[in-house]
């Protein structure tokens, strides 16, 4: 079956950078884009991009540009997302998200989710 | 930059139908989906393409999408059915989210 299992929580001083991973299993890593979205506590769904992991293509929404970088890993089926600068307002879950479209092509809507990694932003 | 607009609430008697909004412009011309979300969960996609349902998605569940607003239709609703549910779309640049509903089946 599909498991998305992302690292464990964080907790990071303002100006830090924190790095989370999803690790993906239960189907063809290289055939299914990788998204990664946040949501802040109590607070509605965000979306920050994008990654293909059979190249390593990435696109970011521009609130991220600068601060921002996805990569993935082939050999051990792990995309990771790094953001740097962090804020106090950086405080979230981090979700990674598998894109539904697979060979068909990207969908951007999302299939099935990790477990949510909690960054937590303070002095 | 595009906007999806929800209602914060929508109250529903159990066994009854729920209607949840998602309104943008001329959203009818965009693909729909959404999301269910529990309480400490990862959210799950219960809609996409404005009426499909993902494969384990009760029959209860389904969607419309025309003219500026989606709807999220929940016949016969549940105890269970009761948390937040988000719609979503995708607006040639990027993935846009509704600010969320949240259901309560009283």
């Amino acid at each position: 079956q599909v498991q998305l299992v992302q690292s464990g929580a964080e907790v990071k001083k303002p100006g830090a950078s924190v790095k989370v991973s999803c690790k993906a299993s239960g189907y063809t890593f290289t055939s299914y884009y990788m998204h990664w979205l946040r949501q802040a506590p109590g607070q509605g769904l965000e979306w920050m991009g994008i990654i293909d992991p059979s190249g390593g293509t990435t696109a970011y929404t521009q609130d991220f540009q600068g601060r921002l970088t996805m990569t993935g890993d082939t050999t051990t089926g792990t995309v990771s997302m790094e953001l740097r600068s962090l804020r106090s307002d950086d405080t979230a879950v981090y979700f990674c998200a598998r894109d539904f479209g697979g060979l068909s092509g990207l969908s951007y809507y999302f299939d099935y989710w990790g477990q949510g990694t909690l960054v937590t932003v303070s002095s | 930059s595009y906007e999806l607009t929800q209602p914060p609430s929508v109250s529903v008697s159990p066994g009854q139908t729920a209607s949840i909004t998602c309104s943008g412009d001329k959203l009818g011309d965009k693909y729909v989906c959404w999301y269910q979300q529990k309480t400490g969960q990862s959210p799950v996609l219960v809609i996409y393409q404005d009426t499909k349902r993902p494969s384990g998605i009760p029959e209860r569940f389904s969607g419309s999408n025309s003219g500026n607003t989606a709807t999220l239709t929940i016949t016969g609703t549940q105890a269970m059915d009761e948390t937040d549910y988000y719609c979503q779309t995708w607006d040639g640049s990027t993935v846009v989210f509704g600010g969320g509903t949240k259901l309560t089946v009283l």
